[in-house]
């Protein structure tokens, strides 16, 4: 079955660490997104990519950083600069034009 | 810039009942229009989609949406709500002449009272 895969469901942070959250998708689409998601909120895109080796920032970029060396995957890193990083976090890819972004299940990361 | 109003926190029926989920949307073009439901602990899922054409637009388990330009509204509905429809649900816009970008809302809870 085609889909999206994100790892790990629970990730804990320490304090001054930097973590990355995974995400993997074979559904042969060229556009990738993260979102962050707080209660009442709504999602906010953190970083998006439209094609392999580029990305831009979306609305919430500072403290993240993210990679795209293929097209199937989209890591997403936290940094110690992001002094907030409890949320759950969702990725999600799709075609371009006028098609639905398809969902992973999330990584919820806390702070320990 | 888009944007989308999603303007009742949480929205309570009655089993049985019709639903309705309010949105409304900005763009500075003409827009595409999308509605996800999200359950706890998961990710989204896409129940529907307005491009172009009929104003009426049926999606998955039943629901469908009326795209109104006059208003700016794309509010989602089903005639008969169930307990399995309690989740959260959320509307999305893009610019057609933009790039993939969606504005999401923040998000309606939807509680079907069995």
């Amino acid at each position: 079955d085609g889909g999206i895969t994100q790892s790990p469901k629970y990730l804990f942070r320490k304090e001054g660490q930097n973590v990355t959250l995974s995400c993997e998708q074979n559904l042969n689409h060229d556009a990738m997104y993260w979102y962050r998601q707080d209660p009442g909120q709504g999602l906010r895109l953190i970083y998006y990519s439209q094609i392999v080796n580029d990305f831009q920032k979306g609305d919430i970029a500072e403290g993240y950083s993210v990679s795209r060396e293929k097209k199937e995957s989209f890591p997403l890193t936290v940094t110690s600069a992001q002094k907030n990083p409890t949320a759950f976090y969702l990725c999600a890819s799709s075609k371009t034009g006028a098609q639905p972004q398809h969902f992973g299940d999330g990584t919820r990361l806390s702070i320990l | 810039a888009q944007s989308v109003a999603q303007p009742e926190d949480q929205v309570n029926v009655a089993e049985g009942n019709p639903l309705t989920v309010k949105c409304t949307y900005s763009v500075s073009g003409n827009p595409y229009l999308f509605w996800y439901v999200q359950y706890p602990n998961r990710g989204l899922q896409f129940l529907l989609k307005y491009i172009t054409g009929d104003n009426l637009v049926k999606g998955s388990y039943g629901f469908e949406a009326e795209f109104n330009k006059s208003q700016t509204s794309f509010h989602l509905k089903k005639p008969s709500a169930l307990v399995s429809d309690s989740a959260l649900y959320f509307c999305a816009v893009r610019d057609i002449g933009g790039n993939n970008r969606l504005a999401f809302g923040k998000g309606n809870q939807v509680v079907v009272i069995p």
